[in-house]
């Protein structure tokens, strides 16, 4: 089955600077990669999603890359705020039938 | 309405008790998943209902039964539940499961179990 992987696993960064979380999937058939957000005590909400044939997509601050070849998909925060802090979980399915998560990734927005 | 709900928000129950959890979405939505969450961890899919049929079943120990009495509902059966049980359930929909996917899932707050 699929397996995700994600790195880092927990994520310090200043205020106003850039935040990279990267993915790999292992199941090639997987077309659809979403990213969640779970703050502490919260449901995860989806920040921003991407299927397997588009190559990047952006939302305000917010972006994901995929390399399908590789095999692997990355969260991009731009210009990171305090309430960006959270923990970030990828995820991959086919078909949206069996979403594997991430690990997940602990962010903390210095201030 | 684009919200999931879930009852209880928090479950507190013996080895031996029988209790449900319950989900309710009024999205239209026809597909309806169950996750288990613990501490830290990501959510595990455990079931998935596409058009109120039972789609996937992750190996799920029967002591979790789930239902889904028609599109709006889910409910999770508890019979018989271990201490390594406790967890947050979380319950999720989303438009459709048939290629391509579209529209995101969203997932309800959770029930938070305790099994002692």
């Amino acid at each position: 089955g699929e397996n995700v992987e994600q790195h880092p696993s927990t994520l310090s960064v200043q205020e106003g600077d850039s935040a990279v979380i990267k993915c790999t999937y292992s199941d090639s058939a997987s077309n659809y990669f979403p990213w969640y957000k779970q703050e502490l005590g919260k449901r995860p909400q989806l920040i921003i999603d991407i299927r397997s044939n588009v190559g990047e997509k952006k939302d305000q601050r917010i972006a994901v890359t995929l390399n399908k070849t590789a095999k692997h998909f990355s969260l991009h925060i731009t210009e990171t705020q305090p309430e960006d802090s959270a923990v970030y979980f990828c995820a991959a399915s086919i078909f949206r039938q069996n979403f594997v998560f991430g690990p997940g990734t602990r962010l903390s927005v210095l201030p | 309405d684009t919200e999931v709900t879930q009852t209880p928000k928090h479950l507190v129950m013996g080895m031996t008790n029988k209790k449900s959890l319950k989900c309710e979405q009024h999205m239209g939505h026809r597909a309806m998943y169950w996750y288990k969450q613990k501490a830290k961890k990501p959510p595990e899919l455990m079931f998935v209902y596409s058009y109120e049929k039972l789609s996937i079943n992750e190996s799920v120990p029967s002591r979790f039964s789930p239902e889904c009495p028609n599109s709006s509902l889910l409910n999770l059966h508890l019979h018989a539940l271990q201490p390594e049980d406790s967890a947050l359930y979380l319950c999720a929909s989303s438009q459709r499961l048939e290629a391509p996917p579209e529209g995101e899932q969203y997932f309800g707050p959770g029930t938070r179990l305790t099994v002692t």
